[in-house]
């Protein structure tokens, strides 16, 4: 079945660092990919559309500036929380579908810690 | 847009037992319904999905319903195990779209 990865899986650095997150389709071309925040308890909130080769979609009071978005290949898509403070502090995870209106699959997701 | 409400938030059973989590959606247009599985400190997990020509799909203990005269879906678990203790989410997309709009969750507990 479609596997998405997700690296790395918990990140703690300190205030001012920018931190980046992979997430790679391992057996799936994917032209467009999903980020996701998750606070505790909480649904998943969509932060942003990834498209290949071209810009990222935002999700409405995202910070384009805050979260960098790269999808420079059919199999991967970064997200780069750049200059991070504790209120960033988060479970971010990726998804990706090999075709609109068909499953989801998610990668296991990153704790990023700031202190 | 598409707004997906979740029912219950919380749902503790007996390992044995049925558990039943319904969802209500608001866009008639969707048409597919995916149910996903999320164990602490992972992604979420698609358990059973189901597309709007359909009424029913099952998988061994695992089964859901739709009804779209009335909007709603409901994930069926029969014979809890512990290891069913997650949190679960209904979601709902409309064709065309890879966006799928979650449930805010159900926590469920399976105890021994």
């Amino acid at each position: 079945g479609a596997v998405v990865s997700q690296h790395p899986s918990w990140v703690i650095c300190k205030s001012g660092t920018s931190v980046k997150i992979e997430c790679r389709s391992l057996d799936f071309q994917a032209t467009t990919m999903f980020w996701y925040r998750q606070f505790p308890k909480q649904s998943l909130m969509l932060m942003a559309t990834s498209n290949e080769g071209s810009k990222a979609t935002y999700e409405q009071g995202v910070e384009k500036d805050k979260f960098l978005i790269n999808h420079a290949s059919l199999t991967l898509s970064t997200l780069t929380v750049t200059s991070a403070h504790p209120e960033d502090s988060s479970f971010y995870i990726c998804s990706a579908g090999d075709s609109p209106n068909q499953p989801q699959h998610f990668g296991d997701g990153t704790r990023l810690s700031i202190l | 847009g598409e707004n997906v409400e979740q029912h219950p938030s919380t749902l503790s059973v007996q390992e044995g037992d049925s558990a039943v989590i319904k969802c209500t959606y608001s866009d008639s247009a969707s048409n597919y319904f995916p149910w996903y599985k999320q164990e602490l400190g992972k992604g979420p997990q698609l358990i059973i999905d189901i597309r709007s020509n359909v009424g029913e799909k099952k998988d061994q203990r695992i089964a859901v319903t739709l009804n779209k005269t009335a909007k709603h879906f409901s994930l069926h678990i029969t014979e809890t195990q512990p290891e069913d203790s997650a949190v679960y989410f209904c979601a709902a997309s409309a064709g065309g779209s890879y966006i799928p709009t979650f449930g805010r969750g159900t926590s469920l507990i399976v105890h021994p």
